[in-house]
């Protein structure tokens, strides 16, 4: 099984709603990542979850908050977020952080629009 | 600063011609290299990998790619195009040292009957 999940499919919120998304994944992998795709450009890392411990923040607004409960679950808490925050925002997983274990696999992502 | 340049936004190919992908990074060291294939409102699938050994690499959907040191190239190649293959294409690659993806700006590939 080399699936990423991730709910939900699409989101609406408002500039003062909190909402969370969500990631799993069950192939064992310890690395986790969080990322930021607007239309027509390659993902942004936003950041980078290894053995639950957040290893990269990629200078990250603090209005996004990302936790890591265990080794399969991932989430992006998300609280008074601006209308340029609409984007696609996908999981992704590996074995490791380790060279020939890097091998991403992604979700299929959340749509994000924020009103 | 490490980059991975992709040539050409748009690619345009017939049905059953060749498809080509352009792909170069900038790197010292060998690097791991990647391409993804993304479908519209879809989350990236691995086409193919390179870390280490034999330098022209197969992957899924009969796309394969050559890795070549001397030309800090990564160049992506079907024989013959199908319909199916229409979708935006990204090269991306792990810096020795960095654990992240550098990511090119991605080649949207068109496939006309």
């Amino acid at each position: 099984d080399t699936e990423v999940t991730q709910t939900p499919k699409h989101l609406v919120m408002g500039m003062t709603n909190k909402k969370s998304l969500k990631c799993e994944q069950h192939m064992g992998h310890r690395a986790m990542y969080w990322y930021k795709q607007k239309a027509k450009k390659p993902p942004e890392l936003m950041f980078v979850y290894s053995y639950e411990k957040l290893s990269i923040n990629e200078s990250v607004p603090s209005r996004f908050s990302p936790e890591c409960p265990n080794s399969s679950l991932l989430n992006l808490h998300l609280h008074a977020l601006q209308p340029e925050d609409s984007a696609l925002y996908l999981c992704a997983s590996s074995q490791s952080l380790a060279g020939d274990a890097y091998e991403q696999y992604f979700g299929p992502g959340t749509r994000l629009t924020v009103t | 600063a490490q980059s991975v340049t992709q040539l050409g936004s748009h690619v345009s190919v017939s049905e059953g011609a060749l498809v080509l992908l352009r792909c170069n990074y900038s790197s010292s060291v060998p690097p791991y290299l990647f391409w993804y294939v993304q479908y519209p409102n879809q989350g990236l699938q691995l086409l193919l990998k390179y870390t280490t050994g034999a330098t022209l690499v197969k992957g899924i959907n009969g796309f394969e790619a050559e890795f070549k040191k001397s030309e800090t190239s990564f160049h992506l190649t079907k024989p013959s195009a199908h319909m199916s293959d229409a979708a935006e294409y990204f090269c991306a690659y792990k810096p020795g040292g960095y654990n992240k993806l550098i990511f090119g700006a991605g080649t949207r590939l068109a496939v006309h009957p």
